[in-house]
């Protein structure tokens, strides 16, 4: 069976500090991931999608970027954080399909100080 | 571009009662609909969708839900809510065509059981 893992659960940085937030899926080939963020608990917006090694949309301007080095691997990273990047991080596969439902992680929060 | 609404920030509902937890979409084309629980500090997970078919969906933990083309709604229903059933509920809508899977979420309801 499919699973996702997310690392690490939980991080406090301060201001201008760089972020690395880790996306590993096992059980599956060339899937579709994704970065979302849920900001003060409630909706979510994606900030990323991979279709493939190396290959990264982004959809919103931001002080983020992401990464794909290996097939079932999606880092999320900046040089410098800010204030409003605290939030809740959920990395998410799908098949890529339209119908197809994503499966998330549990999710990294992070707060910034 | 697609978009998703959940007019109702919370839902209060006694154990036992049924539950409904609304949802509307507005998208070119056919949607695909889907619903989605977290509970707290958690990931999302996946309770039901709707693709093609049969209206009425049936999906985990006794949840089911109801495609109205003519509303543009999917509602999420329960005939008798659980203590347990207390979490963030989410809609979201895929347009049909080619999205690469994207999900667009409304902004969650809290459906809270009381004993």
């Amino acid at each position: 069976s499919q699973t996702i893992h997310q690392w690490p659960a939980t991080l406090v940085q301060p201001v201008g500090s760089p972020l690395s937030l880790e996306c590993t899926v096992e059980g599956t080939s060339n899937p579709n991931l994704y970065w979302y963020r849920q900001a003060a608990g409630r909706g979510l917006q994606l900030l990323f999608y991979s279709v493939g090694i190396g290959q990264i949309s982004s959809e919103v301007p931001q002080n983020l970027s992401a990464s794909r080095p290996q097939d079932r691997q999606f880092i999320l990273s900046s040089k410098k954080l800010l204030l409003s990047d605290s939030g809740f991080y959920l990395c998410a596969w799908g098949e890529g399909s339209d119908t197809g439902e994503l499966f998330f992680g549990e999710g990294s929060r992070l707060t910034v100080l | 571009a697609q978009s998703v609404a959940q007019p109702e920030d919370q839902v209060n509902v006694a154990e036992g009662n049924p539950l409904t937890v609304k949802c509307t979409y507005s998208v070119s084309g056919n949607p695909y609909l889907f619903w989605y629980v977290q509970y707290p500090n958690r990931g999302l997970q996946f309770l039901l969708k709707y693709i093609t078919g049969d209206n009425l969906v049936k999906g985990s933990y006794g949840f089911e839900a109801e495609f109205n083309k003519s509303q543009t709604s999917f509602h999420l229903k329960k005939p008798s809510a659980l203590v347990s059933d207390s979490a963030l509920y989410f809609c979201a809508v895929s347009p049909s065509g080619t999205s690469y899977g994207k999900l667009t979420f409304g902004q969650g309801t809290i459906l809270t059981v009381h004993p």
